[in-house]
């Protein structure tokens, strides 16, 4: 079976500062991983995909990921956050022919002045 | 391309109304996906649809019907609304791209539907 564990659901960080979105993934199998964004009242956005090429993932907006089998990790990372990065981050996990994701419950980043 | 496009945005029903959402994309995927979104809990998949005619359950099926006639469409339906069906509904597609170690691609989603039953 598949899981995916957000490790905080709310993340606040001050404009230019480094954000850190944590990650914890469970599979019996090599996973699919991706980060999704969503923005108030908005629907999701794909941020980036780990698909076994390369282990550091580099995503739209200056995001990147990187997937770390030894922790089963797969944090999201920014160098410096933006007002406009404030929004609901969702990890997800895929695999199987029916391409199903399974979904975390989500990071809320509040980006402040 | 519109990708996928969700038809209401908005809808408020009364228990016991039945009502249909519509999910239509443009990309030629294979693969639909109903998913429904409550707070704290992420995105959980309600039905999903392999190809034009099949139709198969998610992890949350009970209380929705689905179908899937023409390629491009999949409908979700409420036979009997009830409150606890207040959610906001995103669909999504994707087509298969077999990587070597196993298939998955990315899923492209709609702009969502939220329903309230009162």
């Amino acid at each position: 079976a598949q899981s995916v564990t957000q490790l905080d659901s709310h993340v606040s960080v001050s404009e230019g500062t480094p954000v850190l979105l944590r990650c914890n993934y469970s599979s019996s199998y090599s996973p699919s991983l991706f980060w999704y964004v969503q923005h108030p009242n908005k629907g999701l956005q794909l941020l980036l995909k780990y698909t076994s090429a390369a282990t550091l993932v580099k995503g739209i907006n200056g995001f990147e990921a990187e997937f770390k089998k030894s922790e089963t990790s797969f944090h999201l990372t920014k160098p410096s956050a933006h007002m406009s990065d404030a929004a609901e981050y969702f990890c997800v996990v895929s695999g199987g022919a029916t391409n199903k994701l399974i979904f975390g419950t989500g990071t809320l980043l509040a980006v402040q002045p | 391309n519109a990708g996928v496009t969700q038809t209401p945005k908005f809808r408020v029903l009364k228990t016991g109304q039945s009502m249909t959402l519509l999910c239509a994309q443009d990309m030629n995927h294979e693969y639909m996906y109903w998913y429904r979104q409550d707070p704290g809990m992420g995105l959980r998949l309600i039905h999903y649809s392999v190809g034009e005619g099949t139709t198969a359950k998610g992890e949350v099926p009970d209380g929705y019907n689905v179908s899937r006639l023409k390629k491009q469409n999949f409908l979700l339906g409420l036979e009997s609304a009830a409150p606890s069906q207040t959610s906001v509904y995103f669909c999504a597609s994707s087509y298969l791209r077999t990587s070597g170690r196993g298939s998955t691609d990315t899923q492209y989603f709609g702009p969502g539907t939220r329903l309230t039953v009162l």
